[in-house]
């Protein structure tokens, strides 16, 4: 079925360590989008990306690296992963164009102990 | 920040009333959306209304948009047990361009049978 897949739904690791989050997209969108949700701080963007190889930062993408290089996937990779970076994150996809909703996954449920 | 804020953070009622989520934010925007996420999975979009549009319908969904006062609310009518979930509102402020949301916290709606 068409959709936006995030894996793995749920991981733990541990400080230092490197992990990275994948997001695919069926719908050809051109722009992608990763947020975290944390309690009392609803959803922040961390990165998001117009389309393949273009890439900027949202509001909190200190410790997190994204690439770009095929239009359907847009991967999230903490290289040293803190205590701080456990959270929910969601990957979302867009045509991109204003007035356009954003389409969600069902997030990574990362620990880092 | 642009951020957008819901009121109340909670809200619990009875199946069959009306329940009522309001959303505020800073700096003009292009569009104002709202998302429902129920528990442990990703934000599904609900209803998009633009910034010359003052009131949308969507079934059981109304959402009005009052620009001098940069607040908008949600009203679900004739709630149901499946209506429980948290609802935020998102808003766009790149006025076509760079696109891209500020979400809110949330509300978190229960329905009680």
């Amino acid at each position: 079925d068409a959709g936006i897949t995030q894996s793995p739904r749920y991981k733990i690791t541990e400080t230092g360590r490197q992990v990275t989050l994948m997001c695919h997209q069926t719908w050809s969108h051109s722009y992608m989008f990763w947020y975290r949700q944390d309690l009392g701080h609803g959803l922040r963007l961390i990165y998001y990306s117009a389309a393949a190889d273009i890439t900027d930062k949202g509001e909190v993408p200190d410790g997190y690296v994204v690439s770009r290089s095929k239009t359907e996937n847009f991967p999230l990779t903490l290289e040293s992963a803190t205590r701080s970076q456990t959270s929910v994150y969601f990957c979302a996809s867009s045509h991109g164009q204003s007035n356009q909703p954003q389409h969600f996954g069902d997030g990574t449920r990362l620990s880092i102990l | 920040s642009q951020q957008g804020e819901e009121d109340p953070q909670a809200l619990s009622i009875q199946e069959g009333e009306n329940a009522t989520m309001n959303c505020s934010y800073k700096t003009s925007i292009n569009n104002l959306q709202w998302y429902r996420q129920n528990s442990g999975r990703g934000l599904v979009h609900l209803i998009l209304i633009r910034s010359n549009e003052r009131e949308k319908h969507s079934g059981r969904l109304r959402v009005t948009l009052d620009t001098s006062k940069k607040s908008s609310s949600l009203l679900i009518t004739a709630s149901r047990a499946a209506d429980t979930a948290s609802y935020f509102c998102a808003t766009d402020h790149s006025g076509g361009s760079n696109y891209k949301l500020t979400f809110g916290k949330g509300t978190l709606l229960t329905v009680n049978p």
